[in-house]
């Protein structure tokens, strides 16, 4: 059973068309992370939700919000996106805790393209 | 800087052989290191943890090296299913009451393993 689920698998916009992916989870994790990835490199941290405490990376632009409604869901939002905003954007979920390895759980990403 | 370095390959071996790769990280406050493998246009996905004392689950054996702040998988007869990139990732101290902060991948190490 899929535990971090993304919606749509792959999603084309235009050019400066708002777009919204969405990311849901059944594991009940408290903190929930947007990763941008682009080919041959590493995901790339966005910002991350513990709760409802967003934390933005410095590096992430404006352009780039997110939304925590509940524990359960996480919405990135794209305000303008531009060519070099396409991507797989993963949405990943983990417990928080300071002293043990606690993985992530990744969705299955949403493709972007932007036309 | 955050840095989490890998050889990005590609190692290219036959079936059954045994193939190790190396990870350096920058940060020496880092507690938690994982290993995650991506198949091409997937999520990453959870391979194993790494602890202090090395473990080893079936055929992957992963070693930390807190000193020298390396960190290896082994893989022993390799299998044609094994031909995935390789994700060294590392958090990157603690944030947010306990939480274990943010995970930075390295770009990852891309194994090949042919019949």
């Amino acid at each position: 059973d899929a535990m971090v689920i993304q919606n749509p698998r792959y999603q084309v916009t235009q050019f400066g068309k708002p777009v919204t992916l969405s990311c849901s989870q059944t594991l009940n994790h408290n903190v929930m992370y947007w990763y941008q990835q682009k080919s041959s490199q590493a995901p790339k941290l966005l910002f991350h939700y513990y709760d409802k405490d967003f934390n933005n990376e410095a590096d992430t632009p404006d352009n780039f919000q997110s939304r925590r409604p509940n524990t359960s869901f996480c919405f990135l939002d794209i305000r303008s996106p531009g060519l070099g905003d396409a991507a797989m954007y993963l949405c990943a979920t983990s417990k928080p805790t300071g002293y043990s390895n606690q993985p992530q759980h990744f969705g299955d990403g949403t493709r972007l393209s932007i036309l | 800087r955050k840095e989490v370095e890998q050889d990005p390959g590609p190692f290219n071996v036959p079936e059954g052989a045994t193939v190790a790769f190396n990870c350096t990280y920058s940060n020496s406050a880092s507690q938690s290191f994982f290993w995650y493998r991506q198949d091409c246009r997937k999520e990453p996905k959870l391979l194993m943890s790494v602890y202090s004392s090395g473990n080893e689950d079936g055929r992957f054996t992963a070693q930390l090296n807190r000193a020298s702040q390396y960190i290896s998988l082994l893989i022993r007869d390799s299998k044609l299913s094994d031909s995935a990139t390789y994700l060294c990732v590392v958090n990157w101290g603690l944030n947010y009451g306990g939480s274990q902060g943010n995970l930075i991948f390295g770009k990852g190490t891309k194994l090949s393993v042919k019949p």
